[in-house]
């Protein structure tokens, strides 16, 4: 099975820009993988941000986007509020089977 | 909005089958454009993809490699759900359980299961 690598955490300061990063084992990702994003807070679900590389969801807020960077999916965060700060997961479509990646801490300080 | 509500039992003993549902509304489980997965969270394994089934003029099935040997998604259309099944769970099997749709945008509230006697 492929290992999906992301970063552990990353700090940005309020109103400051951040990129998530997303990786896999296999090479690099590519639009066939179909990157998710996800935003998961202590005790709630995780909930969508971003399909298939770079499409919203309705409640996505505009802030994030999500994009292809030096053969990894990436996530941007560009005026990082105070609520930003959570869990972010990614999730890779290998074929049939979907991998996760082990999640990135974002700390708005 | 798709509605996700899970129900199964939160105690399961090693060696048993652990067998959840998730009950649809707002969408049919045989719909051909829907698919319905399966997805686990724990401290020591993270977020894990677990398993879909989705049809398309039949129905399939895609599941992780790391659970493949153990794991059933089967839909009972008669009722609109889909339920889970995982057999001979040891406690790294306890996690919280999560139902999701097919581009995850709607999830079931989460069910806690643990393994233990």
């Amino acid at each position: 099975q492929a290992v999906v690598t992301q970063e552990p955490s990353l700090t940005v300061s309020p109103g400051g820009t951040v990129t998530l990063t997303c990786g896999s084992s296999t090479g690099a990702v590519t639009s066939g993988h179909y990157p998710y994003w996800f935003q998961q807070k202590p005790g709630q679900a995780p909930r969508a941000l971003i399909y298939d590389t770079s499409t919203k969801h309705s409640w996505t807020p505009a802030r994030f986007s999500g994009s292809l960077l030096g053969g990894k999916a990436a996530l941007t965060l560009s005026g990082a509020q105070p609520e930003d700060e959570a869990d972010y997961y990614c999730l890779l479509v290998y074929g049939g089977p979907r991998v996760f990646g082990g999640g990135t801490t974002l700390t708005v300080l | 909005q798709v509605q996700l509500q899970q129900s199964g039992p939160g105690l399961v003993k090693p060696s048993q089958t652990l067998s959840l549902t998730c009950a649809i509304s707002g969408d049919s489980v045989s719909s051909n454009r829907a698919v319905w997965n399966w997805i686990r969270q724990s401290p020591s394994r993270g977020l894990e993809w677990l398993g879909r089934t989705y049809y398309r003029s039949k129905w399939s099935n895609d599941y992780a490699i790391s659970v493949k040997s153990r794991i059933t998604i089967n839909p009972d259309t008669s009722k609109n759900q889909f339920s889970l099944h995982l057999n001979s769970v040891t406690p790294e099997d306890t996690a919280v359980y999560y139902c999701a749709t097919f581009y995850f945008d709607s999830w079931g509230q989460g069910t806690l299961v643990t393994v233990s006697s």
